[in-house]
């Protein structure tokens, strides 16, 4: 069974760092690119950034570049994301997710998410 | 980057009705458009990839069609599980881009 499991969420004030985490078991994590997505409260979903299996491509939203860093352990199958430089617009529940195989590229499965409070 | 539009932003409808949501691209998307199903404090969940390919174990109440720039994903007789918040999503190109999602609610 797929799981993602996120953490490190918190509160943090405006100018502060975070580093979320992902854990993934019950699918080789290294064959999947691995996204995170974020959702401020009451709003709709936002793509933040994505890194290739093999850790060596990565994407970012243009709201988060110079500023967030995706990245990848393989070896302890972990997703992280290192958030800089916070602003209050970056509160939402952070959700990893993972792409599925084809073409397509959905997000098959999804994480509970963790909750980043930023508070100006 | 890629807008996607949603319409109607919300919608009653009752147990048993037809109903249709509809998500626009700025730019043809060929069928890369994926539809996903959010309840309330929970992390959305796949329902439809490539445009109208369903997920196995979805209902086969969904269903979705479109090509290029305009899609659409119906659920032919509501059942009460189905009421929550839909989103469309372009994976055609990055930055991915949602759509502001469709807010379900039982009439």
């Amino acid at each position: 069974e797929v799981q993602l499991v996120e953490s490190g969420g918190g509160f943090v004030q405006s100018g502060g760092s975070l580093r979320l985490s992902c854990a993934a078991s019950g699918f080789t994590f290294i064959r999947y690119d691995m996204n995170w997505v974020r959702q401020a409260p009451g709003k709709g979903l936002e793509w933040v950034s994505v890194m290739s299996g093999s850790g060596g491509n990565t994407y970012y939203a243009d709201s988060v570049k110079g500023r967030f860093t995706i990245s990848r352990d393989n070896s302890k199958n972990t997703l992280y994301l290192q958030m800089n430089s916070l602003r209050a617009e970056d509160t939402a529940v952070y959700y990893c997710a993972k792409y599925g195989t084809g073409s397509y590229a959905p997000f098959d499965y999804w994480g509970q998410g963790t909750l980043v409070t930023v508070s100006s | 980057d890629i807008q996607m539009t949603q319409s109607p932003s919300s919608l009653s409808a009752s147990v048993g009705d037809r109903v249709t949501f509809t998500c626009r691209a700025s730019q043809s998307i060929s069928n890369y458009l994926n539809w996903y199903q959010q309840k309330p404090g929970k992390a959305p969940k796949l329902l439809i990839y490539g445009a109208s390919s369903l997920v196995s174990g979805v209902p086969s109440r969904f269903s979705g069609s479109g090509s290029g720039t305009d899609f659409t994903l119906t659920i032919s007789s509501l059942q009460p599980e189905d009421f929550a918040t839909y989103f469309c999503q372009q994976s055609y190109s990055y930055p991915l881009t949602f759509g502001g999602g469709a807010n379900l609610e039982i009439k």
